[in-house]
């Protein structure tokens, strides 16, 4: 298994602003990802954060509002550009791979609740 | 492409009564198949899993059957308490998928006295 932080645990923020989020973990992993849950819906994968190189954007979200950094492979940032109230959403950061299960599930962080206004 | 469907919430029972969620998925290849349940208030936690077909996951008295021929993963107990209310989320992941979950859309369950 894994500990998962993140930071903030939630926040307000003003639109058209940007919020970093970030995402610390007790030991090597493989795989990152950052999901998005909003107001009562499941979770959707923004990307993959991959170490050392850009991330893997799913269909519908771009690096240019939600660029991700992944330094090393305990540590990954999620930035929320030019928020508007649309992405008021808890974001979640999970990961997974051998190094903490040989049996395919993610282990999630408590997730950062953003509201826009 | 993968997905994952779930039956609509919110259901609501009396405690003790027995539970049912249908989970049904499509996918290419062999997926492992979870289930996940979010507290009011907490974060997402792994409830149970089942990696191949006909292998039965089970915690704190939650059971689900990896059904392939029907392609489904329903979730039950048979005696539900207050303390079950929450949202379950069923998911599947694929090793030619890049390991992801892709989860269903949730079914919110309440429990009354």
């Amino acid at each position: 298994s894994a500990v998962i932080s993140q930071k903030p645990s939630r926040d307000i923020c003003q639109r058209g602003t940007s919020l970093t989020i970030q995402c610390q973990v007790d030991s090597q992993v493989t795989m990152m990802f950052w999901y998005r849950q909003q107001p009562g819906q499941s979770l959707t994968l923004i990307a993959t954060a991959n170490q050392g190189s850009e991330a893997t954007y799913e269909s519908g979200f771009v690096i240019d509002k939600f660029p991700i950094s992944r330094p090393n492979l305990t540590f990954s940032t999620l930035t929320v550009s030019n928020m508007s109230p649309e992405d008021s959403s808890i974001y979640l950061c999970s990961v997974g791979g051998a190094r903490v299960s040989d049996t395919g599930e993610l282990f999630f962080g408590e997730g950062s609740r953003l509201t826009v206004l | 492409g993968n997905s994952v469907t779930q039956m609509e919430g919110p259901v609501t029972l009396s405690e003790e009564a027995f539970l049912t969620i249908n989970c049904t998925y499509t996918a290419t290849g062999y997926p492992s198949l979870f289930w996940y349940v979010q507290y009011p208030g907490e974060g997402l936690q792994l409830l149970l899993k089942a990696t191949k077909a006909d292998d039965k996951g089970s915690n704190k008295g939650f059971e689900a059957t990896y059904r392939k021929e029907t392609t489904s993963f329903h979730l039950e107990k048979g005696s539900v308490q207050v303390s079950d209310s929450a949202v379950y989320f069923c998911a599947l992941s694929s090793y030619n998928q890049g390991g992801k979950l892709i989860f269903g859309q949730g079914t919110e369950l309440s429990v009354k006295p």
